[in-house]
């Protein structure tokens, strides 16, 4: 696609619930981001894909907090058991390769969750 | 602990003047510093970055002074437009790494 794609835009659930976010990267991208950005904060980095792989989760707050990406391409940011402290917006971003010096990160518009 | 600082949290220039952000970072193994602009409802985009070999890098408008010794970077914009209005992030990573710290923001508004 021309861009990176998120859905849903918005998403609003109940304490307890199970949410899962869909990132679809720009075609080609290797590499593939999750960050976090809360109000009035700049984003704050849960993960990082190479292909299929994780290769840094070392950002994802807890044991709730999990994601895939079995393709290499689309990847899914799963929460469990929502928490009113996990409302945020959730971004996604591709790159080329991955390397930060060399590549740019392509960040999509969000998902704004609010937890309830 | 916030790897990187960013003030202030918002900025009000007239048309044509200069918006200054400064950031500052601890991490001496930081050597690649980038910028990102965000409008509201959009994901940040890249404005303009800079490695720490050179002290300053400029892009049209937009100019990145970095100082090594103070571990300090800041973002100039040149005749700042009503459309510049938008809030900044300073950020900060080593170069061969992936994972980027971000400051607080900067909300910028240019008033026409």
């Amino acid at each position: 696609g021309a861009g990176v794609s998120q859905t849903p835009s918005n998403k609003v659930t109940e304490k307890g619930k199970y949410v899962e976010l869909r990132c679809d990267p720009i075609s080609g991208h290797t590499a593939l981001y999750w960050y976090r950005q809360s109000l009035g904060q700049g984003p704050e980095f849960l993960i990082y894909f190479q292909g299929t792989g994780a290769a840094d989760d070392s950002g994802l707050p807890n044991d709730r907090f999990f994601a895939v990406r079995p393709e290499g391409s689309v990847s899914t940011l799963k929460i469990q058991r929502t928490e009113r402290g996990d409302s945020a917006v959730y971004l996604c971003a591709s790159s080329s390769s991955g390397l930060a010096g060399t590549d740019t990160q392509y960040f999509g518009p969000g998902t704004r969750l609010t937890v309830l | 602990q916030q790897q990187v600082k960013q003030s202030p949290q918002s900025l009000i220039v007239q048309k044509g003047g200069i918006s200054i952000i400064n950031c500052a970072y601890e991490n001496t193994a930081f050597d690649y510093f980038p910028w990102y602009q965000q409008f509201p409802g959009k994901g940040p985009a890249l404005l303009i970055a800079i490695r720490p070999d050179v002290s300053e890098k400029k892009e049209g408008r937009f100019t990145i002074s970095f100082n090594k010794s103070a571990k300090q970077f800041s973002l100039h914009i040149m005749d700042s437009q009503p459309g510049d209005s938008a809030t900044y992030f300073c950020a900060a990573s080593t170069y061969n790494f992936n994972k980027f710290y971000f400051g607080s923001g900067t909300k910028l508004n240019v008033k026409p």
